[in-house]
């Protein structure tokens, strides 16, 4: 069966500080992975998603960039956080477009 | 926005009663997807219905689809009180030529009295 890992669970991290949140998916191959952000009592916020390894496509202009070093690795990265990059990141994976999508457990990040 | 939304935003019922939720969209999808949330942790996916179909369930869940009112209802029969969470939908949505996007609304919050 497929797994999908997300770590670390929370963070908190000073404003200018580098960041770098890994997402790995076990049981599977070449699926299509996500990340995702959520507000406080919002929805689910696309921010960038990649259909193979060195592939990634940016939904919204931020902060914040990724990376598909690996086929089953998806990692999300910011050189300097600003306060407005709290929030909950979720990492998903599915493997097309029709089907669902499965979620990781969530990092919470704090930026103070 | 084509995002639509969840109704209502909050809802609150007492174990053993149904709860019903809604979502509704602007644009034509290729299909909807329910999942669930609980407080602090991943979405969990539910149920995924296309757009031709109009029924599907999956144990004590029931979802509906009205692709003339743009419009889907997740029910929930016999609420525990393990059921409360946040529930989405999500509309997948032709963003332009082979392009599909994924769009979540954001979210009725159930709360199960027990």
């Amino acid at each position: 069966s497929q797994t999908i890992h997300q770590w670390p669970a929370t963070l908190v991290q000073p404003v200018g500080s580098p960041l770098s949140l890994e997402c790995t998916v076990e049981g599977t191959s070449n699926p299509n992975l996500y990340w995702y952000r959520q507000a406080a009592g919002r929805g689910l916020q696309l921010l960038f998603y990649s259909v193979g390894i060195g592939q990634i496509s940016s939904e919204v202009p931020q902060n914040l960039s990724a990376s598909r070093p690996q086929d089953r690795q998806f990692i999300l990265s910011s050189k300097k956080l600003l306060l407005s990059d709290s929030g909950f990141y979720l990492c998903a994976w599915r493997w097309d477009r029709g089907s669902p999508l499965h979620f990781g457990n969530g990092t919470r990040l704090t930026v103070t | 926005s084509q995002q639509g939304e969840e109704d209502p935003q909050a809802l609150s019922i007492q174990e053993g009663e149904n709860a019903t939720m809604n979502c509704s969209y602007k644009t034509s999808i290729n299909n909807l997807q329910w999942y669930r949330q609980n407080s602090g942790r991943g979405l969990v996916h539910l149920i995924l219905i296309r757009s031709n179909e109009r029924e599907k369930h999956s144990g004590r869940l029931r979802v509906t689809l009205d692709t003339s009112k743009k419009s889907s209802s997740l029910l929930i029969t016999a609420s525990r009180a393990a059921d409360t969470a946040s529930y989405f939908c999500a509309r997948l949505l032709n963003s332009g030529g082979s392009n599909y996007k994924l769009t979540f609304g954001k979210g009725t919050l159930l709360t199960v009295n027990p």
